[in-house]
């Protein structure tokens, strides 16, 4: 099964709020973690990213907190805008066995924002 | 620019066809990847390749196949032993499989069975 999950599938939030979009994950061995955005009939997009060694990271209008005690990781957007309306996808890299790495993707929050 | 470009955008198949979507990319990384995307879904996937001449499969591999002759192509093939082949389906590459890179994705190619 999965080891990435989000605990809200939808979220609806008033333009100008602040978002906050929350995913668990169960393998504490993951050390690196990615937050995608993919608009309606395109591609995900790279948002931010996080390496274990670290418990937040700040980009424009977003931020990305890393609790590893709780395995838990969040994507807060600042005064969300009609153009953040988007599913959101958090990501885990593991280390296989093979020494390679995968990422394994959750199955996404839906952002809608209400003007 | 660099990217990862996917073709066509829309593709429409009729039962017991076979099917050919297209992913190159000019980024000069050496994995690529193709996933599954259904509706309420997450990203399944269902081949990956590290190297050239090389792949493996993914979780949903099934009816599927793939070639790698060339760095910048990972050509995915959605056979008719694939029952229920309506989806999205994205490609995307890294870097390569030894490191904690992200991916890059195309923009989808719609495959719809009529």
């Amino acid at each position: 099964g999965e080891s990435v999950g989000l605990h809200l599938p939808t979220l609806s939030v008033q333009e100008g709020d602040n978002s906050i979009i929350n995913c668990a994950y169960s393998n504490s061995a993951s050390d690196y973690f990615i937050w995608y955005k993919q608009e309606s009939g395109k591609g995900p997009q790279f948002i931010i990213d996080i390496r274990s060694n670290m418990d937040k990271r700040q980009g424009q209008r977003v931020t990305v907190l890393l609790n590893k005690t709780v395995k838990h990781l969040s994507l807060q957007i600042a005064a969300t805008q009609p153009g953040d309306s988007a599913v959101y996808f958090c990501a885990e890299n593991m280390r296989s066995g093979a020494g390679s790495y995968q990422l394994t993707f959750g199955k996404g929050t839906k952002l809608s924002v209400i003007p | 620019d660099g990217g990862i470009t996917q073709s066509p955008k829309y593709l429409f198949r009729k039962e017991g066809q076979n099917v050919t979507l297209s992913c190159e990319q000019n980024l000069n990384h050496d994995a690529m990847y193709w996933y599954r995307q259904d509706p309420g879904q997450g990203l399944r996937l269902i081949y990956y390749s590290q190297i050239v001449n090389d792949f493996q499969k993914g979780d949903i591999a099934e009816g599927y196949s793939v070639s790698r002759e060339k760095k910048e192509s990972f050509p995915l093939t959605v056979t008719s032993a694939q029952k229920n082949p309506t989806a999205f389906y994205l490609c995307a590459s890294s870097i390569d499989l030894t490191r904690d890179y992200g991916y890059t994705f195309g923009s989808g190619t719609r495959l719809t069975v009529v």
